[in-house]
């Protein structure tokens, strides 16, 4: 039973513009949620995290918003570039150990 | 600082056989998860080890086993391979155990069971 959802797999963007991957999860348990990225041949890298008691947290150009009481969260890029093009992974966590449930993954193709 | 490894890269079984995965942990970094990835199922947790002890495990059948040596590497083990076993399989190390955002992937090893 997939706990994480990323029900779009692909999206394509103009560079410049804003990227939102969205991502949805059914366990209220989930207190820690992440974002990976993944180029082709390669393993996933960390990107964002934000923790329940937060609702929002920023990187530079990357923002993660989360709506508990809708369990969803999203990844704002702004602005995408072509080099963001890869594929996103949403995960999420309880607590005490942190055995990451991952979504499958939304494919975001950014065009010059 | 050298990254994750993973051996083999890529590796065909037939069906029935068993495998062994190898990982190699971030120098300094004492903990090392396992995941599987397929295209249906997405990544899906294997099991996590922590100073040579398994600290969690997925929701996996017990053809799939693992351990962890006192340098931290780790071996994953599959035996009677199915068809359903081809996937691209991930290891992620750490510096402690339950410390997610620092943990690093391996590029995978590919395994096709024919």
């Amino acid at each position: 039973d997939q706990q994480v959802k990323q029900n779009s797999p692909s999206l394509s963007v103009q560079e410049g513009r804003i990227s939102i991957l969205n991502c949805d999860y059914t366990n209220s348990m989930f207190d820690y949620f992440l974002w990976y990225k993944k180029y082709p041949a390669e393993g996933p890298t960390f990107l964002i995290s934000i923790s329940s008691i937060k609702d929002k947290n920023e990187d530079g150009r990357f923002t993660v918003f989360l709506n508990k009481s809708a369990k969803h969260l999203s990844l704002h890029i702004v602005p995408s570039q072509p080099g963001d093009s890869a594929v996103y992974f949403c995960a999420a966590s309880t607590p005490p150990g942190y055995a990451l449930n991952f979504g499958k993954g939304t494919s975001l193709l950014v065009t010059p | 600082k050298a990254g994750v490894t993973q051996t083999p890269r890529y590796l065909i079984k037939t069906r029935g056989q068993q495998v062994t995965l190898s990982c190699s942990p971030i120098s300094g970094h004492r903990s090392v998860s396992w995941y599987q990835q397929t295209p249906g199922q997405g990544l899906q947790f294997l099991f996590e080890y922590f100073s040579e002890t398994q600290r969690n495990k997925g929701n996996f059948p017990g053809r799939f086993s693992g351990r962890q040596f006192s340098n931290s590497r780790s071996e994953m083990n599959v035996s009677t391979l199915e068809l359903g076993d081809s996937a691209l399989y991930l290891c992620a190390s750490s510096l402690t155990a339950g410390d997610p955002d620092t943990q690093y992937f391996g590029p995978g090893t590919r395994l096709t069971v024919l």
